[in-house]
């Protein structure tokens, strides 16, 4: 099957600073990824998404940038809050199937 | 909307006992998924459906899983017999459309624990 990992399972940054999440996906045939947020107790959360003919994708306080040359996608959160500590998930669609990746879990220091 | 919603929210059982785990999606999504997440597999797609039609079920575990979707309004998820190793959080999903992109709503999940 496919596989979505991503390279640090936990990260901690202070509030205000910028937020750095990684993943790195094997099927270069994928052609959408999504980032998730999800909150303890709580489903996953649409953040961001991107199609792969597309590098560079922003929207409120996050970034996704995509590179295909190394299959790797990173989640960028800019002026980190408090309500932002949750994990998250990139997710890769090969077909009509989305495969997710373990989880990052991101903690904001006060 | 409400989005999605799914019930029971907690589920505890017995190991053998059949288990029904309950999801009504966002009313005019074509798609359904169904999830279970655990801290050693993270999230894993069971089965998908688009227009009340059964897509694609590899990633159900066994036969003692199974999953039904009468109307666009309402889909079950069944274990029969349960076992421990069951216990996860399950997570219904629904989208617009049935291509592969676009946001899937996820709802809160039914944590399940078999004894």
């Amino acid at each position: 099957g496919e596989s979505v990992g991503l390279h640090l399972p936990t990260l901690s940054v202070q509030e205000g600073d910028n937020s750095i999440i990684n993943c790195a996906y094997s099927n270069s045939a994928s052609d959408y990824f999504i980032w998730y947020k999800q909150e303890s107790g709580k489903g996953p959360q649409f953040i961001i998404d991107i199609r792969s003919n597309m590098d560079k994708r922003q929207g409120q306080r996050v970034t996704v940038l995509l590179n295909k040359t190394v299959k790797h996608l990173s989640l960028q959160i800019a002026a980190t809050q408090p309500g932002d500590s949750a994990v998250y998930f990139c997710a890769e669609n090969t077909g009509n199937q989305f495969y997710f990746g373990t989880g990052t879990s991101l903690t904001v220091i006060p | 909307d409400a989005g999605v919603i799914q019930s029971p929210r907690h589920e505890v059982t017995e190991m053998g006992q059949e288990v029904t785990l309950r999801c009504k999606p966002i009313s005019g999504h074509n798609s359904l998924f169904w999830y279970r997440q655990t801290m050693m597999r993270g999230l894993e797609l069971l089965i998908y459906f688009n227009n009340n039609v059964p897509i694609d079920d590899s990633g159900m575990p066994e036969d003692r899983f199974s999953a039904k979707m009468p109307n666009a309004s309402f889909s079950t998820l069944k274990i029969q017999p349960s076992e421990p190793r069951d216990s996860a959080v399950y997570f219904c999903a629904s989208r617009r459309g049935l291509a592969g992109t676009g946001e899937q709503f996820f709802g809160p999940g039914t944590r399940l624990t078999v004894l």
